[in-house]
């Protein structure tokens, strides 16, 4: 079945520094891709979106990469601050059904 | 104010005492589904819906029904509770138009099955 591939599983960085997150995903057929974060004892919320037309997206602080051909999509986090700090999830779609898979999840820890 | 609403947000039952998880959403959305989070295996798909009447396993559906008989709202059913059971649910609703985005998520419910 489809499978959503997220590393590192934990990831440690001085606050300044910029921090990336890997997603594979095994459905050539997923056209969307969003990224949540999600803070400790909250919900996961949406950050930040892309769509299989397009490969990179930007807002602010934050960005995503597609790579169709290699079926990989990343997240950029430049300038972290410890507010950054919180569990982040990729996940991929396809069309207009409503499945929607989850990678594990990346603990992102941002130290002062 | 545009929400997912899920209740309650905890709930201890014992095995095999049938319980239903509520789910309403405000924001007109066509699709709605459920997931389940436990620790290092991240949000799994349990139930996800279309619109009225159109419902779809996702990648962990046993034990569990769903009905979506209403827009709005979309419980989540388990008939006989199991242990295996226990884990953070969270429903979640997302606007249609032809082609889904992210998903809203409610607050989440913490279900223990002893």
């Amino acid at each position: 079945g489809e499978n959503v591939e997220q590393h590192p599983s934990t990831l440690s960085v001085q606050e300044g520094d910029s921090a990336v997150i890997k997603c594979t995903y095994s459905d050539s057929a997923s056209n969307y891709f969003p990224w949540y974060k999600q803070e400790l004892g909250k919900r996961p919320q949406l950050i930040i979106d892309i769509r299989s037309n397009v490969g990179e997206k930007k807002d602010q602080r934050i960005a995503v990469t597609l790579n169709k051909t290699a079926k990989h999509f990343s997240l950029h986090i430049t300038e972290t601050q410890p507010e950054d700090s919180a569990v982040y999830f990729c996940a991929a779609s396809k069309g207009n059904t409503g499945k929607l898979i989850f990678g594990q999840g990346t603990t992102l820890q941002v130290k002062p | 104010e545009a929400q997912v609403t899920q209740n309650p947000r905890y709930l201890i039952t014992v095995t095999g005492k049938k319980l239903t998880v509520t789910c309403s959403q405000n924001m007109n959305h066509e699709y709605m589904s459920w997931y389940r989070q436990d620790p290092g295996l991240g949000l799994r798909q349990i139930y996800y819906s279309m619109n009225v009447e159109v419902t779809d396993k996702g990648d962990v559906p046993e034990g569990y029904k769903v009905s979506r008989k209403e827009k709005r709202n979309f419980p989540l059913i388990l008939e006989s509770p199991s242990p295996n059971q226990t884990s953070l649910y969270f429903c979640a609703s997302s606007s249609g138009g032809g082609i889904i985005s992210g998903y809203t998520f409610g607050s989440g419910t913490r279900l223990t099955v002893v």
